[in-house]
């Protein structure tokens, strides 16, 4: 039962280094996202999907990036990491549709940019 | 756009009572999801509860069930029988039919179940 399965669970950046935040779910959901939360806060969504191919902003998607070339995959990318990106990070999916009531979530990466 | 407020930063209870955790939302949308996770210390999400906008009955899982009132958009959370183990941060969300890949989280409210 690997449902989402997120990679790192723990990274430290230097300050204009890039990275990939990995994220496999292995429900053939059709939506995908990626939140970020910062110490005491909620969700903050930074880009989802709503299927392979097709992608859109969030929230907070300033430098982010992300593709869905599968249904099972969505990586984000920081693209030079800012001492602001230090978060936890959570990637979900959901089957979508009517049934997109519960988001199945990884179990976070750490991101500390120094 | 769609908004979720959470007014409770911090709720106390004591071990054994109900405990109600507030959550209001926004949307001009018909159709749309709620729903509640629990986030231990241990930093996981953990699903408890959904309702979606067309359904008459209040949701009701084990000792959750959502407190719907679709006039006052209202989506409380009413915990009965609180456990210690109910000590968590608990965060109210939703989606809209237009847009649902993009579900809105609110803050988060504290619980602590005191013994």
């Amino acid at each position: 039962n690997a449902g989402v399965t997120q990679t790192p669970k723990f990274q430290v950046l230097k300050t204009g280094q890039s990275m990939t935040l990995q994220c496999a779910q292995d429900m053939n959901h059709e939506y995908m996202s990626w939140y970020r939360q910062d110490p005491g806060m909620g969700l903050r969504l930074i880009h989802y999907s709503v299927g392979a191919g097709i992608t859109d902003q969030g929230e907070v998607p300033n430098g982010y990036n992300v593709s869905r070339s599968t249904t099972e995959d969505f990586p984000l990318r920081l693209l030079s990491a800012a001492p602001s990106q230090t978060s936890v990070y959570f990637c979900a999916s959901s089957l979508g549709g009517l049934n997109t009531g519960e988001l199945f979530f990884g179990e976070g990466s750490r991101l500390t940019v120094l | 756009a769609q908004k979720i407020t959470q007014t409770q930063p911090g709720m106390f209870v004591q071990e054994k009572e109900a405990v109600t955790l507030d959550c209001t939302y926004d949307t001009s949308d018909q159709s749309y999801g709620l729903f509640w996770y629990k986030q231990p210390s241990s930093g996981e999400m953990i699903f408890l509860i959904y309702q979606g906008s067309y359904d008459e009955q209040n949701a009701t899982e084990g000792r959750y069930s959502l407190n719907f009132q679709k006039a006052r958009k209202s989506a409380n959370l009413v915990i009965s029988a609180s456990q210690l183990g109910d000590s968590a941060m608990y965060f109210c969300a939703m989606w809209v039919n237009t847009n649902a890949g993009k579900s809105t989280f609110g803050d988060g409210t504290t619980l602590t179940v005191k013994p």
